[in-house]
């Protein structure tokens, strides 16, 4: 069974820093792109970042373009997004997500999901 | 950045209809498009990917159709389950961008 567990969202004030983390298990991590996409309560879904399986492509939307930083260590099967500068508007549920290719810019959508993790940034 | 432009942003519709949701992109995206179902305080489900080809364990009541820059996603008979919110999305390129979501309510 797929699995994708977020963790690391937290309530902070506007300018500081939270890191994010994806562990998953179920297949083989490796082989797939991974990607972050955040949704604010009762809005629609942002992507916000994705990486390649050899974390040699990386991508962000620019409204998180050099606050943000993705990662992932596939020897821990693990995901990361380092969330530095942070503002108001950052403030959403954070997803997890597989992309069902290696490599970003494919047909193939992303097939898996995390649940989510909190964001909170508040004076 | 690739605009995506679902319609309707909302449809009530009662179970056993068919019911038809739209999408837009802003340039041609080729089939690089998926379709998402998102029920309340769930994460979003990939329904459909590459613009017509249904995910494993998807019912084929849904059915998926276009390419260029026109989209459908279409529900032959909807079920009690189908209630959600549908949403669109590009993966030409990056950012990938998601349409604004249907609501899909019980009449």
């Amino acid at each position: 069974e797929v699995q994708l567990v977020e963790s690391g969202g937290d309530l902070v004030q506007p300018g500081r820093s939270l890191r994010l983390s994806c562990v998953v298990s179920g297949f083989t991590f490796d082989e797939y792109a991974m990607h972050w996409v955040r949704q604010v309560p009762g809005k629609g879904l942002e992507w916000v970042s994705g990486i390649s399986w050899n974390s040699i492509n990386i991508k962000y939307a620019d409204s998180v373009k050099g606050r943000f930083t993705i990662s992932r260590d596939n020897a821990l099967k693990s995901l990361y997004l380092q969330m530095n500068s942070l503002r108001v508007e950052d403030t959403a549920l954070y997803y997890c997500a597989k992309d069902d290719s290696r490599v970003m810019a494919t047909p193939f959508g992303l097939d898996f999901w995390g649940q989510g993790t909190w964001v909170t940034v508040s004076p | 950045d690739i605009q995506m432009t679902q319609s309707p942003s909302s449809l009530s519709a009662s179970v056993g209809d068919r019911v038809t949701i739209t999408c837009r992109a802003s340039q041609t995206i080729s089939t690089y498009l998926g379709w998402y179902q998102q029920k309340p305080g769930k994460a979003p489900k990939l329904l459909i990917s590459a613009a017509s080809t249904l995910k494993s364990g998807v019912p084929s009541r849904f059915s998926g159709s276009g390419s260029g820059t026109d989209f459908t996603l279409t529900i032959s008979s909807l079920q009690p389950e189908d209630f959600a919110t549908y949403y669109c999305q590009q993966s030409y390129g990056t950012p990938y961008t998601f349409g604004q979501g249907t609501k899909l309510e019980i009449k």
